[in-house]
């Protein structure tokens, strides 16, 4: 079974600060990695998404890939209230053809306390 | 903008109805996904699809069947619903491949059976 590992939390943290969210994968050979926010109520939304090694960054935003380690997080710098909300790590399934079928996490729920 | 659109926002049925969700996509996507998302258990997906007449199942697809009979559209029927089947239902698309594409989502569909 392939799966993906979150920490549900929450995770709380003050305004101005950085969030760190971690995931971890099961699937060895997975290749791209995604990163959506889901506010309470709404759909999911992509926000960062990783292929390679290393770190990604996108404004606010850096996400972090270990193949060797099957890790991957983000860190949301100078975290602000709006960006409470539950983040969603996900991997798209190997070995099922041309599906792209993504495994999700169960999302862990960030608090950013003014 | 690139949109994957359901039909409902809101929708209450009763039990025993035959339940229709639609969903389209105007990006010429191939693959389509329908998922639901529950407190505690995160989204699990139900059916997709990878090209027009084909289905395959996901993990949870007792009381549901799907229709695609269109590259655009992906319908989710309830044959006969009932008020364990009452949760937030998410359509998604993609492209095939290992690229960095993700899923984009629709809006979602709340839906209780009464």
């Amino acid at each position: 079974q392939k799966e993906v590992e979150q920490n549900s939390g929450p995770l709380s943290v003050p305004e101005g600060a950085i969030a760190s969210l971690n995931c971890t994968y099961s699937d060895r050979v997975s290749q791209s990695f995604f990163w959506y926010r889901q506010y309470s109520g709404k759909s999911p939304e992509l926000i960062m998404s990783i292929y390679s090694n290393g770190d990604k960054e996108d404004g606010r935003f850096t996400a972090q890939l270990n193949k060797a380690s099957q890790y991957v997080s983000l860190l949301i710098r100078d975290s602000q209230p709006s960006d409470s909300a539950t983040y969603l790590c996900a991997v798209k399934e190997m070995g099922s053809g041309n599906t792209g079928k993504l495994i999700f996490g169960q999302g862990t729920t960030l608090q950013v306390k003014p | 903008d690139v949109k994957v659109t359901q039909s409902s926002r809101y929708l209450v049925k009763r039990t025993g109805e035959k339940v229709f969700l639609e969903c389209v996509q105007d990006m010429d996507h191939e693959n389509m996904f329908w998922y639901r998302q529950d407190p505690g258990l995160g989204l699990r997906l139900i059916y997709f699809s990878y090209d027009v007449k084909m289905k395959e199942k996901g993990d949870i697809p007792e009381g549901y069947s799907v229709s695609r009979e269109k590259k655009e559209r992906f319908s989710l029927i309830l044959e006969s619903a009932s008020t364990n089947q009452t949760s937030m239902y998410l359509c998604a698309s993609s492209t095939p491949g290992q690229g960095t594409y993700g899923y984009t989502f629709g809006s979602g569909t709340r839906l209780t059976v009464v």
